[in-house]
């Protein structure tokens, strides 16, 4: 079975300043990793995955993550925040290609930005 | 192209009626999930459908919950009878691929009085 667990549940940072959201994960198989978005009033929206290949990963809006196998991480960084930014973010894991068809996400990060 | 599609976007009921929310999964997409998210709980996985057939619903909360998918375009929680504590946002969400991306719908907000 695989987990998530997300550092921090409140995260405020301001605006033009590194966003970093942390992401450590437990899977007995070799995992894919995500890092949704939501706003709002909104459903889930991908940020970026990681699943095989280059462990740094780009997503939309300027967000990136890398993947770390020896330190069973994937955190989310943006190096300037901007005021859009403020939403709540889930990491989430899944087993691949395995048997567990299924994603297991964090508690969530909500992320605010002061002007 | 179209997304996942949840009806209705709002929904308020009072304790003790049936309760129908809707979903149709994207087009191509064989894996078909639905998830509750409250301030208390967080995002909560409740069942989910491989080619129409329930996989896994460990997550359903008691007998008051029945989910189907008839087909490969249509699926439906039921909550019966509904009580307040079910008041929530329910999302469905659906993949192409095992283990891969899920796509999210708006969700229904469900209120119950």
């Amino acid at each position: 079975a695989q987990s998530v667990t997300q550092l921090g549940s409140h995260v405020s940072v301001s605006e033009g300043a590194l966003v970093l959201l942390r992401c450590n994960y437990s899977s007995s198989v070799p995992p894919y990793l995500f890092w949704y978005v939501q706003y709002p009033n909104q459903g889930l929206q991908l940020l970026l995955k990681y699943t095989t290949g280059a462990t740094l990963v780009k997503g939309i809006n300027g967000f990136e993550a890398e993947f770390k196998k020896s330190e069973t991480s994937f955190h989310l960084t943006k190096p300037s925040a901007h005021m859009s930014d403020a939403a709540e973010y889930f990491c989430a894991v899944s087993e691949g290609r395995g048997n567990d068809y299924k994603l297991s996400f964090g508690a969530g990060t909500t992320v605010t930005v002061r002007a | 192209d179209a997304g996942v599609i949840q009806s209705p976007r709002h929904e308020v009921t009072e304790m003790g009626q049936e309760v129908t929310l809707r979903c149709k999964p994207i087009s191509g997409h064989d894996y078909l999930f639905w998830y509750r998210q409250t301030m208390m709980r967080g995002l909560e996985l409740l069942i989910y459908f491989n080619n129409n057939v329930p996989i896994d619903d460990s997550g359903m909360p008691e007998d008051r919950f029945s989910a189907k998918m008839p087909n490969a375009s249509f699926s439906t929680l039921k909550i019966q009878p509904s009580e307040p504590r079910d008041s929530a946002v329910y999302f469905c969400a659906s993949s192409a691929l095992r283990g891969d991306t899920q796509y999210f719908g708006p969700g229904t907000r469900l209120t119950v009085l």
